[in-house]
């Protein structure tokens, strides 16, 4: 397809690990990001993974990349409650580089 | 912080107004991006600039929008006869185009237009 696809929804208990997934469309992608947008306000960059790349990890946060699926994920671990926002995966496509290519996002919910 | 600013935070108009919204990049960042955002979609990209230059533009982008970044530093972007369909969060983001094209995008806060 053409979109960038999230599940929409996500609950976890507050402690637990949140895997948030993404199917994006561009095999030739050069570059896959995460960003988190909470009420109101704009989109903060989490972090991001070069195609060469299957792994990355910075502090709690851990993406994972499978190209030949064009899949990402990302995992946050001790998930706690300022984490309740909303996650958008984003791809730059190799066909239309300059520009990213967002999904709907998917809302994550955090209990206590 | 000298993040992305974006200004006004909200705007209400009526139906047929003009309005224009201005974008602060981040000082040393060299592209500027417009996208749009209705409730419960991802950002969309509407154009950007490098430098001064207007490098691409959406479909999106009817002939009621218009962008500028006359000097390569600030950014405007002008909806001309609003519609209600015009109600939206835009976003302006900006990037440093260096070696390559893998800078990410910071984004500012957004203005949020409501057409009544």
């Amino acid at each position: 397809g053409e979109d960038v696809e999230q599940s929409l929804f996500l609950s976890v208990r507050e402690g637990d690990s949140s895997v948030i997934n993404c199917t994006y469309t561009d095999s030739s992608s050069t570059y896959l990001y995460w960003y988190k947008q909470e009420p109101g306000a704009g989109l903060q960059l989490l972090t991001y993974i070069f195609s060469n790349m299957d792994m990355k990890q910075d502090q709690r946060l851990t993406v994972l990349l499978n190209k030949k699926d064009k899949h990402l994920s990302l995992r946050i671990a001790d998930t706690q409650t300022g984490d309740s926002a909303i996650y958008f995966c984003a791809e730059r496509r190799g066909s239309t580089l300059g520009r990213l290519y967002f999904g709907r996002g998917t809302q994550l919910t955090v209990w206590p | 912080d000298t993040g992305v600013s974006q200004d006004p935070r909200h705007k209400i108009t009526k139906r047929g107004q003009n309005v224009t919204f201005r974008c602060d990049p981040i000082s040393e960042h060299n592209r500027l991006y417009w996208y749009r955002q209705t409730l419960g979609q991802g950002p969309e990209f509407l154009t950007y600039f490098q430098n001064e230059a207007q490098l691409e533009k959406s479909r999106l982008l009817s002939d009621r929008f218009s962008a500028e970044r006359p000097k390569g530093s600030f950014s405007t972007l002008e909806i001309q006869r609003t519609e209600q369909g015009d109600s939206a969060m835009y976003l302006c983001a900006s990037s440093s185009y260096g070696q390559g094209d893998n800078s990410p995008l910071h984004f500012g806060n957004g203005t949020r237009l409501t057409v009544t």
